[in-house]
């Protein structure tokens, strides 16, 4: 089974600091990595994606690709307690169409 | 509507019965998917469709069943219910053709005793 790791935390930061989410993955065929934010009880969310080697970033989000390193990670500057969440990391399937491989998740506590 | 419904919201089941999670999507997304999300095992694939009238398994196919007669519609079907299929379910879509990240439906939990 092709797997997307990630560390289930939780990760506990204070409000304004940064939060750094790690995820590897074994797939060598997955071309694009994506970051999706689930709250308790709801479904998740797309916040990133990425799919070229190096930085990408969005407001106070950034997603790091290293394909060399099979390596994926999120950076959320300014932490609000309102980034408290279960944070996914997710890679295309070389094998199902372009499915998404998900790991488990982390999740993050943002602390006032 | 309004990206993705699922229903029922929520359903208890007896182990034995027939259930079919509804899956209706409006934005002509060719591709469609079904995973079901277990604490401590994540988001796992049970089945996928790339475009109407195609349908592939995934991971954790065993006990259910998918078709994709038209664009909009995916329903996943358990043909005889059993407690292990405790779980919720989320459908999800994309354009299909790239990878694109998904839109999730807001999900069926799905209890069997």
């Amino acid at each position: 089974q092709k797997e997307v790791e990630q560390n289930s935390g939780p990760l506990s930061v204070p409000e304004g600091a940064i939060a750094s989410l790690n995820c590897t993955y074994s797939d060598r065929g997955s071309q694009s990595f994506f970051w999706y934010r689930q709250y308790s009880g709801k479904s998740p969310e797309l916040i990133m994606f990425i799919y070229s080697n190096g930085d990408k970033e969005d407001g106070r989000f950034t997603a790091q690709l290293n394909k060399a390193s099979q390596y994926v990670s999120l950076l959320i500057r300014d932490s609000q307690p309102s980034d408290s969440a279960t944070y996914l990391c997710a890679g295309t399937s070389s094998n199902s169409g372009y499915a998404l491989n998900f790991g488990k998740g982390t999740s993050l506590l943002v602390t006032p | 509507i309004a990206g993705i419904t699922q229903a029922p919201t929520s359903q208890i089941l007896a182990a034995g019965r027939r259930m079919t999670l509804r899956c209706t999507q409006d934005m002509r997304h060719n591709a469609m998917y079904w995973y079901r999300q277990d604490l401590g095992l994540g988001l796992r694939l049970i089945h996928y469709s790339n475009t109407a009238g195609t349908t592939g398994k995934g991971e954790v196919p065993d006990g259910y069943s998918v078709s994709r007669a038209n664009t909009d519609d995916f329903p996943l079907t358990l043909a005889s219910a059993v407690p292990s299929q405790t779980s919720v379910y989320f459908c999800a879509s994309n354009p299909g053709g790239q990878p694109y990240g998904y839109t999730f439906g807001s999900g069926t939990r799905l209890t069997v005793v």
